[in-house]
């Protein structure tokens, strides 16, 4: 069974970088994937915002395409997300799912961990 | 872009049938999934394909779709069941994945 963990740091500083990665555990990142990143913001709905799949390719929510970056390394066996250009409106919690390639719905997800943007 | 719409809160009594229901222009024919999310727990897949349940899920869980509208459906309700549900389906236009604002269960 596949298993996601997100870590990173909890706090982040207005117009600073986000950094965060989860690791994969319990089968290959290099397997027929798609690994994403979906945000929840304090008593709000789930947000995209982007993935990647094993070989590489990324897609992003249009909205925040500018600003994300998605990576992965699969000699670590993990992926990792940035989002630039930090406002408190991306304080959220960040999680880390997984879908498989033709499976258009996401049937792993890490834990979350909560981000806040705050000097 | 493609908007999926729910209502905000669902209110059962135990041990009765719970219909949440998802909306979007010609969702029946998109394929719909849905998640449950418990307060402070990542969301989980009940439903995908539109009725399939992922092994360890009840078959108390349940889902349709025709139309305009895609419906959960939980039976035998239980205050267990009390959490958040969201659908999803995949907008081929944008190629892109579209969370539903999710729906507040509440047991009563």
């Amino acid at each position: 069974q596949v298993q996601l963990q997100e870590s990173g740091p909890g706090l982040v500083k207005p117009s600073g970088t986000l950094s965060l990665t989860c690791a994969v555990s319990g089968g290959s990142i290099s397997n027929s994937n798609w690994w994403s990143w979906v945000r929840q913001a304090p008593g709000k709905g789930l947000e995209w915002i982007g993935e990647i799949s094993h070989s590489g390719t990324t897609i992003f929510n249009p909205s925040l395409k500018s600003r994300v970056t998605i990576s992965i390394d699969k000699s670590k066996n993990q992926f990792s997300l940035k989002v630039n250009f930090l406002t408190a409106a991306d304080t959220s919690v960040y999680y880390c799912a997984g879908r498989k390639d033709v499976g258009y719905y996401y049937d792993y997800w890490g834990q979350g961990i909560l981000v806040t943007v705050s000097s | 872009s493609y908007v999926l719409t729910q209502p905000p809160s669902v209110s059962v009594a135990p041990g009765k049938t719970a219909r949440i229901t998802c909306g979007g222009n010609s969702i029946g024919r998109k394929s719909v999934h849905w998640y449950q999310q418990k307060p402070g727990q990542a969301p989980v897949l009940v439903v995908f394909f539109d009725s399939d349940r992922p092994s360890g899920i009840p078959e108390r869980f349940s889902g349709s779709n025709s139309g305009n509208t895609a419906t959960l459906t939980i039976s035998t309700v239980e205050a267990g069941d009390e959490a958040d549900y969201f659908c999803q389906v995949w907008d081929s236009t944008s190629d892109l994945p579209v969370f539903g604002g999710g729906t507040k269960l509440t047991v009563l």
